[in-house]
């Protein structure tokens, strides 16, 4: 149980263009999603709370207006990339708790973004 | 903002021996985890601590959780080969987790 899958495992663009990276819970329903940001050789930092039906919150530092959250179900929260750029370029996470009552999260196997 | 001290950086050590590691804090939590993460991978949950004193055990993988509830522990014993990876601790707090900076494992066969 607490599958979670990311879509897709990598991807190339060119700078100026948008990118989507879904997120899904295989086997539980999730109300509210993470999504990380890792550089190499570097911790995972949080980028915002992905909340189903509602806004999502993000992090200090971090452009709502860049980084697009949508969290339509309770299965699949999406990160969309808007207008990115080379520095963009990073390794990106998103992770699901089981439920109120659990803190432990589960991660998806990561998105490699590539900006050209 | 808080901030986890993990230690050490990264750890070179002999198959069969074993590992330990920690993270401290200058903030309480109340729930402290620990993560492996492989090369281009997710981390996966190892084991999760609620209670200040837990000691926790998931076969070779041993945590415990401070009794200041400002520290925990990992203890891996008989290392493999597969043990090869970077070990997070994360503690949690209110709607969100902090993660320690890892800890790089290499076991040499």
């Amino acid at each position: 149980g607490a599958v979670v899958s990311q879509h897709p495992s990598w991807v190339i663009c060119k700078s100026g263009t948008s990118v989507k990276i879904e997120c899904r819970s295989l086997d539980f329903q999730a109300t509210t999603m993470f999504w990380y940001r890792q550089f190499p050789k570097q911790s995972l930092m949080l980028m915002a709370t992905s909340n189903e039906g509602s806004k999502a919150t993000y992090e200090q530092g971090v452009e709502k207006d860049k980084f697009l959250i949508n969290h339509a179900s309770l299965t699949l929260s999406t990160l969309t990339v808007t207008s990115a750029h080379p520095e963009d370029s990073s390794f990106y996470i998103c992770s699901a708790h089981l439920g109120l009552a659990s803190y432990e999260q589960y991660f998806g196997p990561g998105t490699r973004l590539t900006v050209t | 903002g808080q901030q986890l001290n993990q230690s050490p950086q990264s750890m070179f050590i002999q198959e069969g021996e074993d590992v330990s590691m920690n993270c401290t804090s200058s903030s309480i939590f109340n729930t402290w985890l620990w993560y492996k993460q492989d090369p281009g991978e997710g981390p996966v949950l190892l084991i999760a601590l609620y209670k200040a004193g837990e000691l926790t055990s998931n076969g070779r993988l041993t945590a415990q959780f401070g009794i200041t509830r400002k520290d925990s522990f990992l203890n891996i014993s008989a290392s493999i080969p597969s043990d090869v990876g970077i070990y997070f601790c994360a503690g949690q707090l209110p709607g969100k987790l902090i993660f320690g900076q890892g800890t790089t494992l290499q076991v040499k066969p």
